[in-house]
């Protein structure tokens, strides 16, 4: 069965920095990948997904993500963080329509 | 669409009270799922729907937790009697199968049971 690793419970960055967000990923078909947002007591919202073609995505609010099957990764970056970007980010993989697996979420603070 | 709708917001009630937490999906998707957040235990599927049958309830935690889907356009979670550990956050999502599975998330509901 898929599951999801996602390195790093808590992250800090300065703002202007560079956003880098680790997820591992296993799944014995390709999977759709996704990276979901949640803000403060409200439900999470999709920020990009992988599902064929292109390996680099881009998503909402300047990020992307890059799938790389040899590395079964999908780590999600930004460039330079804004103070909005302080969220809790979740990784998920998806086989079936039924069957999406997420990680355990990655808390982002961002630093003035 | 309005997106996926969640009622209410937040919900406190003391132990031993039937609680029940109602969603609409967005129209047209064939898939709806039910999550449970907590900080300890993270996000938890509790049951999913396609096409408003069960199909794979095996995340309810207890006899106490159940979910029914009477039409494409309503869910319902239900609790009785709640106890104070079911306190969390819980989710409702929905899904279109021709969608590459992307899952679309209600605000959440805030139980709090006394």
């Amino acid at each position: 069965a898929q599951s999801v690793t996602q390195l790093g419970s808590h992250v800090s960055v300065s703002e202007g920095a560079l956003v880098l967000l680790r997820c591992n990923y296993s799944s014995s078909v390709p999977p759709y990948l996704f990276w979901y947002v949640q803000y403060p007591n409200q439900g999470l919202q999709l920020l990009l997904k992988y599902t064929t073609g292109a390996t680099l995505v881009k998503g909402i609010n300047g990020f992307e993500a890059e799938f790389k099957k040899s590395e079964t990764s999908f780590h999600l970056t930004k460039p330079s963080a804004h103070m909005s970007d302080a969220a809790e980010y979740f990784c998920a993989v998806s086989e079936l329509p039924s069957d999406m697996r997420f990680g355990a979420g990655t808390r982002l603070t961002v630093k003035p | 669409d309005a997106g996926v709708i969640q009622s209410p917001r937040h919900e406190v009630t003391e132990m031993g009270q039937e609680v029940t937490l109602r969603c609409k999906p967005i129209s047209g998707h064939d898939y709806l799922f039910w999550y449970r957040q907590t900080m300890m235990r993270g996000l938890e599927l509790l049951i999913y729907f396609n096409n408003n049958v069960p199909i794979d309830d095996s995340g309810m935690p207890e006899d106490r937790f159940s979910a029914k889907m009477p039409n494409a356009s309503f869910s319902t979670l239900k609790i009785q009697p709640s106890e104070p550990r079911d306190s969390a956050v819980y989710f409702c999502a929905s899904s279109l199968r021709a969608v590459y599975n992307e899952q679309f998330f209600g605000p959440g509901t805030r139980l709090t049971v006394l």
